[in-house]
C-alpha cells in the first residue's frame, strides 16, 4: 500500500492568499484526520473525519479553516485567507477504528506551509 | 479535556545506552497509550502501545510501563541506537474519543 499521500510538500504563500492541503487516505479506511504541528503546540488535533462525515471540528482554529471529505479516498484543509500564524506543517493521517480510538493512526509525510 | 505533559524535551544518549522518556495525563478515564517514532522529513509512526488493563509491554528493545493509579507512563529505550535517533511523542486516549500527544522528546544517540 502506498500510505497516506499528502500535497503539497512544500507551500510558501503571501499572508491573504487561499491554500488549499490535499490528503489521500489508505483505502479501506474509516477515519480521517487533520493535524497540525508547531514547534510552540506541538501535534494539534484539528478535525477528523469518520466515514467521511465531520465528527468533531472543535480544534479547527477560527473560520478560515475549512475541511471536506467528499469521497472515502480524498479530503482537504483549506486556509482562507491565509495569515502567517498559519505557518506549520500539516499533516494528513488515516486510521482503521473509528476516530482512530485505540488503533493505529497513519500519518502523511506532511505539507509545511510558510505564509510570508 | 485531557492534557498530556512530556520529558524531557531533549535527551543526548550515548550508544548503547538506555533512554526513559515520561510522560503525565490528567484524564483518569483515558485508556490506550500508543507512542510515535518522527523522524526528519516524515510523519509520526507508531511503535507501540499499551492499554490500560496492563501494567507493562515490551518490544524487543523497546518498553512502555503504565501506572494508572500516579496517571504516567513511560517509554524505555535499551541498547541504544543511532536509528533510534528521533522526536518521540507519547499520546493518551480519552473518553471522548481524542488522542492528544504530548509536547515531543527531541532523542539524539551519541556515537
Amino acid at each position: 500500500d502506498a500510505g497516506v499521500i499528502q500535497s503539497p510538500r512544500h507551500e510558501v504563500t503571501e499572508m491573504g492568499q487561499e491554500v488549499t492541503l490535499r490528503c489521500k487516505p489508505i483505502s479501506g479506511h474509516n477515519s480521517l484526520f487533520w493535524y497540525r504541528q508547531t514547534m510552540m503546540r506541538g501535534l494539534e488535533l484539528l478535525i477528523y473525519f469518520n466515514n467521511n462525515v465531520p465528527i468533531d471540528d472543535s480544534g479547527m482554529p477560527e473560520d478560515r479553516f475549512s475541511a471536506k471529505m467528499p469521497n472515502a479516498s480524498f479530503s482537504t484543509l483549506k486556509i482562507q485567507p491565509s495569515e502567517p500564524r498559519d505557518s506549520a506543517v500539516y499533516f494528513c493521517a488515516s486510521s482503521l477504528t473509528p476516530a482512530g480510538a485505540t488503533g493505529e493512526l497513519f500519518f502523511g509525510e506532511g505539507s509545511r506551509l510558510t505564509v510570508l | 479535556g485531557e492534557n498530556v505533559e512530556q520529558h524531557p524535551s531533549t535527551l543526548s544518549v550515548q550508544e548503547g545506552d538506555s533512554a526513559v522518556i515520561k510522560c503525565t495525563y490528567s484524564d483518569s478515564a483515558s485508556n490506550y497509550f500508543p507512542w510515535y517514532k518522527q523522524e526528519l522529513g516524515k510523519g509520526p509512526q507508531l511503535i507501540i502501545d499499551i492499554r490500560s488493563n496492563v501494567g507493562e509491554k515490551k518490544d524487543q528493545r523497546i518498553a512502555v510501563t503504565l501506572n494508572k493509579t500516579a496517571k504516567h507512563f513511560s517509554l524505555h529505550i535499551t541498547e541504544t541506537q543511532p536509528e533510534d535517533s528521533a522526536v518521540y511523542f507519547c499520546a493518551a486516549h480519552d473518553g471522548n474519543e481524542k488522542l492528544t500527544f504530548g509536547t515531543g522528546t527531541r532523542l539524539t544517540i551519541i556515537p
